[in-house]
């Protein structure tokens, strides 16, 4: 199974919002309301920033919304922070308890 | 807290093995399906396994699958990710993760260890 599809980078100024997608299949993003975004800083492990397409799990900035349109997911960060700058995840469920994630995009944060 | 720390990772020969711990603490271990999930140098996240919570099924990624064995141990809180016919491609640091819903999932991981580093080279 293919990875789900991701812009390899998008760049914001501080304080404008910016918005990544990912999109996937009937198969996968498409069939269940299992989509989530991890954030992963350079050299750390990834942290879970949305779950379930739109919910933010405790101590996640309210910056931080996810969305869903068919085979489709979006991450938007708005009031964009020095501190967002690094590389963010979806990842969806695939059915047959398997996870396939999307391949990375890399926020600058200019 | 949870915590999730990794050990076993090194530097393998192809065709060695190699088995992976993670420690994990904080939380009742035993109501959590946990996942591994690894990451090539410079490249993306790829989830690797997945083991229920009360380790009745695995779930494998195509690429490891036949190759790699997932199984957890409740009386010591420890999950493994046994590794075998080692291939150049499965140089990754590799994480362990907490699924995110009790008695269920996969779903996602709502907290990763640290990872640890495995090299397959000759």
């Amino acid at each position: 199974q293919s990875a789900l599809t991701q812009p390899a980078s998008v760049s914001g100024s501080p304080g404008q919002s910016i918005t990544i997608s990912c999109t996937g299949t009937s198969s996968d993003v498409g069939s269940y309301n299992l989509v989530s975004w991890y954030q992963q800083h350079s050299g750390k492990a990834p942290k879970l920033i949305i779950c379930e397409f739109t919910k933010r799990p405790s101590g996640v900035s309210n910056r931080f919304s996810g969305s869903k349109s068919g085979n489709a997911a979006s991450l938007t960060i708005s009031g964009l922070q020095a501190e967002d700058e690094a590389d963010y995840y979806c990842c969806s469920y695939a059915g047959r308890s398997t996870l396939i994630f999307g391949g990375g995009t890399k926020l600058t944060v200019l | 807290q949870v915590q999730l720390v990794e050990s076993g990772g090194g530097v393998v020969q192809p065709g060695g093995s190699l088995r992976l711990s993670c420690a994990a603490s904080g939380f009742t271990f035993s109501s959590y399906g946990m996942h591994w999930v690894r990451q090539a140098p410079g490249k993306g996240l790829e989830w690797v396994t997945f083991i229920r919570y009360d380790g009745s099924n695995q779930y494998y990624a195509d690429s490891v699958k036949g190759r790699f064995s997932i199984s957890r141990d409740h009386s010591k809180n420890i999950l493994y990710l046994q590794m075998n016919g080692l291939r150049a491609e499965d140089t990754a640091v590799y994480y362990c993760g907490k699924d995110r819903v009790a008695l269920a999932g996969p779903s996602d991981l709502d907290y990763w260890g640290q990872g640890t580093l495995v090299t397959v080279s000759s």
